[in-house]
């Protein structure tokens, strides 16, 4: 079935370093791939998505490109700051739009100042 | 626009007694899912509705239940509560399904 993997962590950075977390997935032909944000005490975040081979998403500095030959969708951002951390979470929809949106384990960063 | 809105936020229950949740998706969104969420075990998909009809279901025993009104709006039902049922439960909004989700802020049911 249709999965998503996440990178471990957590993850510690300082403040202005540059971010990835890696993002691969499993699943027949195109799903529609997302990350999501939620920080302390919230609920889900939709942060940024791709519906298409070689889409990019972009949002607060935020961006990931479906990547189809590496079933990938790792989130980058050149510069974090403090406000963040929280939980980050990749999930797919599956091509038909038939099943459920499908998320990986989450992964906690933390800026440090 | 309001977003997803969920009643109550926190919830105190103990083992045995049933609980309802609420959610009022986005205007004009037909779709509600419904997650958990725990530490343990991350977010687990429960159960996803569109136009009163639930369309699929996660793998969680059948004291759990839901249900959608003609308004579009969602009630959860879990009924014999024990103790691992004590987590954060997400209701997500979309204009149908395969549709990006809009989540609301959580109910944190507590099972004493």
């Amino acid at each position: 079935g249709d999965s998503v993997t996440q990178m471990e962590g957590p993850v510690t950075l300082s403040e202005e370093a540059f971010l990835t977390i890696n993002c691969t997935y499993t699943a027949t032909g195109y799903p529609s791939l997302f990350w999501y944000v939620q920080y302390p005490g919230e609920g889900l975040q939709l942060l940024l998505k791709a519906t298409k081979a070689d889409d990019k998403g972009s949002n607060k500095g935020f961006e990931a490109t479906y990547r189809k030959e590496t079933t990938s969708f790792h989130l980058e951002k050149g510069s974090v700051q403090v406000s963040d951390s929280a939980v980050y979470f990749c999930a797919l929809y599956p091509p038909l739009g038939n099943e459920k949106l499908t998320f990986g384990t989450g992964t906690r960063l933390t800026i440090i100042p | 626009k309001a977003g997803v809105t969920q009643t109550p936020r926190y919830l105190i229950k103990t083992r045995g007694q049933q609980v309802t949740l609420s959610c009022s998706p986005i205007s004009g969104h037909r779709s509600v899912s419904w997650y958990q969420q725990t530490p343990g075990q991350g977010l687990q998909f429960l159960f996803e509705y569109f136009s009163e009809t639930q369309r699929n279901k996660g793998n969680f025993p059948g004291r759990f239940s839901g249900r959608q009104f003609s308004n579009s709006r969602s009630e959860m039902n879990v009924s014999t509560l024990e103790l691992g049922d004590s987590a954060l439960y997400l209701c997500a909004s979309s204009l149908r399904f395969g549709n990006e989700q809009f989540f609301g802020p959580g109910t944190r049911l507590t099972v004493l």
